[in-house]
C-alpha cells in the first residue's frame, strides 16, 4: 500500500497570503488528523475529518481551517499568514477508531515558511 | 489538562550501549500511550504502544516500553543503540475521553561511534 502523501512538500509564501495543503491518505482510511510542528511548541494538533466532517479541533485560530473529501483525501487552508505560522505541517491517515487507540499513519510534512 | 513530560530534550549514547528515553504522563486515569520515531526529513513513525493488558509492550527496532502506573511512566529501552537509531522520539498519549494525540516535547537521540 502506498504511504499518506502531501503535497506540495516545501512552500514559501508572505504574509497576509493564504496557503493550502494536500494530504492523500492510506488508501481505505477515512480519518485524516493534522499537526503543526514548530521548535517552540513542538507537535500540536490541529483538527481530525472523518467521512467528510470535522470531528475533533485543537486550539488553534479560525484562521486554520480544513476540510475533506468523499475520497478521504483532505485539505488544509491557512489564511492571512503570520510569521509564526512557518512550520512543518504534518498529516496523519488511520481508520478512524473514535478512542484514537488505531495507528495513525504520517506523512512526510509540508514545511511552510512565511517571510 | 492532561500533559507528557520527557526528560531530556537530548540524550547521547555509545553505539552498543543501552537507550532509555524517559516519558512521564500526569493523569489519575492511565492514558493511551505511544512512542513515535522523527528521521530528518520525514514524518513520524510508530514504534509502539499501550492501550490495555500487558504493561511491557515490544516494538519495532528492538525498542521496548513500560507502562508504570505507579509512577505514571513509560520510559523507551532498547539494549544495544545502533547508528541507525540517531532521530527524534515523540512520547505521546491519548486522554480518556479526547480524541487526541497529546504530544511531548521530544528527545533528540545521538549515537557515538
Amino acid at each position: 500500500k502506498a504511504g499518506v502523501t502531501q503535497t506540495p512538500r516545501y512552500l514559501i509564501k508572505t504574509r497576509g497570503q493564504q496557503v493550502t495543503l494536500s494530504c492523500s491518505p492510506i488508501s481505505g482510511h477515512r480519518s485524516v488528523s493534522w499537526y503543526q510542528q514548530t521548535p517552540g511548541q513542538g507537535l500540536q494538533f490541529l483538527f481530525e475529518y472523518f467521512s467528510e466532517t470535522q470531528r475533533n479541533k485543537g486550539n488553534f485560530p479560525g484562521r486554520f481551517s480544513g476540510r475533506q473529501f468523499s475520497n478521504s483525501r483532505s485539505e488544509m487552508n491557512v489564511s492571512t499568514l503570520e510569521l509564526g505560522d512557518s512550520a512543518l505541517y504534518l498529516c496523519a491517515s488511520s481508520n478512524g477508531l473514535r478512542d484514537y487507540t488505531d495507528t495513525q499513519y504520517f506523512g512526510p510534512g509540508t514545511r511552510l515558511t512565511v517571510l | 489538562a492532561q500533559s507528557v513530560t520527557q526528560l531530556g530534550s537530548h540524550v547521547s549514547v555509545s553505539e552498543g550501549a543501552l537507550v532509555l528515553l524517559r516519558c512521564n504522563y500526569s493523569s489519575s486515569v492511565p492514558p493511551y500511550l505511544f512512542w513515535y520515531v522523527q528521521y530528518p526529513n520525514q514524518g513520524l513513525q510508530l514504534l509502539l504502544k499501550y492501550t490495555t493488558g500487558a504493561t511491557l509492550v515490544k516494538g519495532i527496532n528492538g525498542f521496548e516500553a513500560e507502562f508504570k502506573k505507579s509512577e505514571t511512566s513509560f520510559h523507551l529501552t532498547k539494549p544495544s543503540a545502533h547508528m541507525s537509531d540517531a532521530a527524534e522520539y515523540f512520547c505521546a498519549v491519548v486522554p480518556q475521553g479526547a480524541q487526541k494525540l497529546v504530544f511531548g516535547q521530544g528527545t533528540r537521540l545521538t549515537i557515538n561511534p
